[in-house]
């Protein structure tokens, strides 16, 4: 099993401020690596995919980068509604087995 | 629009079963596999289960195979999930999710179900 860490496990920043948040996984991940937003009450709804592919109606203020083992989620500069938990997301070939990260939780310091 | 709607949570008791629904609109449903991820209080999301366009392929987390069981009605653009066996540990809400077509990511979320397991 691909296990995915991410780090911080909490980010306090001010709305302008850049996000950089961080996720390894134990092996080689394929091209297969997405990244998520999750408010309280609401759905995941996706940002990243393919590493650096931004999804649809996503502002080009979020970006994907890495490859391999390590990969980054960045904000550039940061909006009131960008507070929320982050995930990394990733899948295997074969079987297709989906593992989540624990998530990074940005907070408005 | 696109749109995925879950239905069928509630309280259940250990050991009881449930089934979960997902209705699909706006998209061609049979084209894509389709996923349950649930998220347990206080906790990160959890893949839970796939099933394959066709419905012919199906694969499960650990932590639930052998107890749920994935299904799809391409007639009825619906998604299902059969429930046995359920512990304390499956409390949490349900999401079904479309997969992309080539990307391994999940680009269309219901907006949950909740299912608790408590005596």
């Amino acid at each position: 099993e691909n296990v995915l860490t991410q780090s911080p496990a909490t980010l306090s920043l001010s709305p302008g401020e850049r996000a950089t948040l961080s996720c390894r996984a134990s092996q080689s991940v394929s091209s297969y690596l997405a990244w998520y937003q999750q408010k309280p009450g609401q759905a995941p709804r996706l940002l990243i995919y393919d590493a650096s592919n931004r999804a649809t109606g996503i502002p080009a203020r979020f970006s994907g980068s890495g490859s391999g083992t390590d990969f980054t989620l960045t904000i550039s500069s940061l909006e009131p509604e960008d507070f929320a938990v982050y995930y990394c997301q990733q899948r295997s070939n074969w079987p297709p087995i989906f593992t989540f990260g624990p998530g990074t939780k940005v907070d408005i310091k | 629009e696109v749109q995925l709607v879950e239905s069928g949570g509630g309280l259940e008791q250990p050991g009881g079963s449930l089934r979960l629904s997902c209705e699909a609109s706006g998209f061609t449903f049979s084209n894509y596999a389709m996923s349950w991820v649930r998220r347990a209080p206080g906790k990160g999301l959890e893949w839970v289960s796939t099933i394959s366009g066709s419905g012919g392929g199906t694969f499960y987390a650990d932590s639930v195979k052998g107890r749920f069981t994935i299904a799809r009605d391409n007639s009825k653009n619906t998604l299902y999930m059969q429930m046995n066996s359920l512990r304390a540990g499956d409390t949490a809400v349900y999401f079904c999710a479309k997969e992309t077509l080539d990307d391994g990511a999940f680009d269309i979320w219901g907006q949950g179900t909740m299912v608790t397991v408590s005596s």
